[in-house]
């Protein structure tokens, strides 16, 4: 089946790094990945939507120059959280939708956590 | 904007009981509904779907039926097994149109 690969897994970097996470779909195009934020059992919010070769639409809250979002290709898209700070700790997924597959579900990367000290 | 509420936020069950998890969404565009599984820190797993021109669906243990009318639409699992035990998500969206939106929700807890 679709897979989406997330890298890296876990980072744990000091207050003020910038942190990119990558999202890739392996063996379908996705136009359109999402961009998600999970904190402690709670649901998943979307942050964003990227979208190939333009510009990603954020959600209502979401500071679109703190979550820099790129997706320059069919398979890659990257989320940038510059000058991350502890409140930024959490735990982030992409997916992606497999536009092969009927109904196009979503298919989830293996998301990534994020500790800032 | 669409809004989707899930019900229970968390349901404990013997094993060998059913489990019934329950979703009602507001937008009536919306045409297709996932259920994801979540074990604690992995990615979420689609574990069946259903498409709103279609009342239920079943795949071994595991049923999902979809009221249009009503706007809701239901988890059954059935002959529970602790491995069931995880996170499980609904969603509502509308086929070829881009993101989806997620209930909050349901912690199973199945008791050996």
């Amino acid at each position: 089946g679709a897979v989406v690969s997330q890298h890296p897994s876990w980072v744990i970097c000091k207050s003020g790094t910038s942190v990119k996470i990558e999202c890739r779909s392996l063996d379908f195009q996705a136009t359109t990945m999402f961009w998600y934020r999970q904190f402690p059992k709670q649901s998943l919010m979307l942050m964003a939507t990227s979208n190939e070769g333009s510009k990603a639409t954020y959600e209502q809250g979401v500071e679109k120059d703190k979550f820099l979002i790129n997706h320059a290709s069919l398979t890659l898209s990257t989320l940038t959280v510059t000058s991350a700070h502890p409140e930024d700790s959490s735990f982030y997924i992409c997916s992606a939708r497999d536009p092969q597959t009927l109904n196009q579900p979503q298919h989830f990367g293996d998301g990534t956590r994020l500790s800032i000290l | 904007g669409e809004n989707v509420e899930q019900h229970p936020s968390t349901l404990s069950v013997q094993e060998g009981d059913s489990a019934v998890i329950k979703c009602t969404y507001s937008d009536s565009a919306s045409n297709y509904f996932p259920w994801y599984k979540q074990e604690l820190g992995k990615r979420p797993q689609l574990i069946i779907d259903i498409r709103s021109n279609v009342g239920e669906k079943k795949d071994q243990r595991i049923a999902v039926t979809l009221n249009k009318t009503a706007k809701h639409f239901s988890l059954h699992i059935t002959e529970t097994q602790p491995e069931d035990s995880a996170v499980y998500f609904c969603a509502a969206s509308i086929t070829n149109a881009g993101k989806s939106t997620f209930g909050d929700g349901t912690t199973l807890t199945v008791k050996p």
